[in-house]
């Protein structure tokens, strides 16, 4: 079974700065996709950003980008020019290819973005 | 836009109550999930759908049972609500597309059981 670690509960930035997220996963499979989900406070969970395993180049959406080393099995989330908006919780995700069923989630990073 | 839709935000419920959380999709999804979301632990999956009247179980099914009679709608069913299954619910659905789907939540119940 795979599991996704998440090792900071919790971490702050300062507004305008750029934070990274940690996150590894244990697999034996090699295709699979990986995901990044923002829950803000009291609103809805949202895609922010989705890997390919198969997929050398790191994704990137806006001022959201990946750095994907799937040789350690490492998944971290870049967030650059940091903006108020930008507090939530951050979850990282998992799911083989081929399978629609169960996304494994992370026990997630809260993150706090300071004016 | 896709439109995930839980019936309740917040509920308080007895313990031994029969609790009914309901979620319904208007985008034509295959698939439908319930989660429950502790802090610490992240997201869990109790059940999931892959089409009307079928389901299978998630990681932590004790305690609980769905019911999908139409594609749009996912019922999670707490058949005797204890104290420790006071939590975060989370309903999502997604298209029947393989591993790359994204998956789309509803707003969450928070259930509080006494």
């Amino acid at each position: 079974a795979q599991t996704v670690t998440q090792s900071q509960p919790e971490m702050s930035v300062q507004e305008a700065e750029t934070v990274t997220l940690s996150c590894t996963y244990d697999t034996s499979e090699n295709n699979y996709y990986l995901f990044w989900y923002k829950q803000p406070p009291s609103r809805q969970m949202i895609l922010v950003i989705r890997q390919e395993a198969y997929k050398q180049q790191n994704a990137t959406e806006n001022r959201f980008s990946v750095n994907f080393q799937k040789a350690a099995k490492s998944f971290s989330l870049k967030i650059s020019d940091s903006q108020l908006g930008d507090t939530a919780m951050y979850f990282c995700a998992f799911i083989h290819s081929g399978s629609a069923r169960q996304l494994t989630f992370g026990s997630g990073t809260q993150l706090t973005v300071l004016p | 836009d896709v439109k995930v839709t839980q019936s309740s935000r917040y509920l308080v419920k007895r313990t031994g109550e029969k609790v009914f959380l309901e979620c319904v999709q208007d985008m034509d999804h295959e698939n439908m999930f319930w989660y429950r979301q502790d802090p610490g632990l992240g997201l869990r999956l109790i059940y999931f759908s892959y089409d009307v009247k079928m389901k299978e179980k998630g990681d932590i099914p004790e305690g609980y049972s769905v019911s999908r009679e139409k594609k749009e709608r996912f019922s999670l069913i707490l058949e005797s609500a204890s104290t420790n299954q006071t939590s975060m619910y989370l309903c999502a659905s997604s298209v029947n597309r393989g591993g790359s789907t994204e998956a789309f939540f509803g707003q969450g119940t928070r259930l509080t059981v006494v």
